[in-house]
């Protein structure tokens, strides 16, 4: 089955540093990538879809300059939190789309990473 | 907009009950609806996918329903184990290609 991984899974970084988390999909090509976020309790948050070879686009109230994504290849998107504040604090998982035999598509999560911003 | 409920929030069951856990959305244009399973600090593991032109799909214990008409699924969990403690997540996705997914309902089996 298609597997996607994700690093770090765990980071813990001071106020006003930057963080990159990567997504990689291990054995599949993936043109689109999709970065989510949780927070406790409460529903997987789309925050963004990656575009290989092109610019993401953002769901609404998510700040482009604040959480950069750049999707460079086929098999792997990076997300980068600049400037990190305590209130960026959270669970972000990342998904890739592959299509199934008979054309049937679907996304494939990785295990997510646990971000602490001190 | 989208919007996906799961209820209950919380289930504790004892060890070998039947279960059923609910879903319900608003898009009347479906593409497919997901159910996942989470646990603690985790990703997210797929379960079963139903496609808008299938009413059920079914994998070992697990059966879960789509009823486009009335906006809602269920999973069915048979013969219940506490392995099967988790926090299960359902997520529609509609025309849009995006996945919505609900806040997820966290079950917990009693040996």
């Amino acid at each position: 089955g298609a597997v996607v991984s994700q690093h770090p899974s765990r980071v813990i970084c001071k106020s006003g540093t930057s963080v990159k988390i990567e997504c990689r999909s291990l054995d599949f090509q993936a043109t689109t990538m999709f970065w989510y976020r949780q927070f406790p309790k409460k529903s997987l948050m789309l925050m963004a879809t990656s575009n290989e070879g092109s610019k993401a686009t953002y769901e609404q109230g998510v700040e482009k300059d604040k959480f950069l994504i750049n999707h460079a290849s086929l098999t792997l998107s990076t997300l980068t939190v600049t400037s990190a504040h305590p209130e960026d604090s959270s669970f972000y998982i990342c998904s890739a789309r592959a299509w199934l035999a008979g054309a049937q598509e679907t996304q494939y999560f990785g295990p997510g990473t646990r971000l602490l911003v001190l | 907009k989208q919007e996906v409920t799961q209820i209950p929030a919380a289930l504790s069951v004892p060890e070998g009950e039947n279960l059923v856990l609910n879903c319900s959305f608003t898009d009347s244009a479906i593409y497919n609806l997901q159910w996942f399973r989470q646990d603690p600090g985790k990703g997210l593991t797929s379960l079963l996918l139903i496609q808008s032109s299938q009413r059920e799909q079914t994998s070992g214990r697990l059966n879960a329903s789509l009823d486009k008409s009335s906006g809602r699924s269920t999973l069915y969990i048979a013969a219940s184990q506490p392995g099967d403690s988790a926090t299960y997540l359902c997520a529609e996705q509609g025309g849009s290609e995006k996945l919505v997914f609900g806040k997820g309902t966290k079950l917990t089996v009693n040996p």
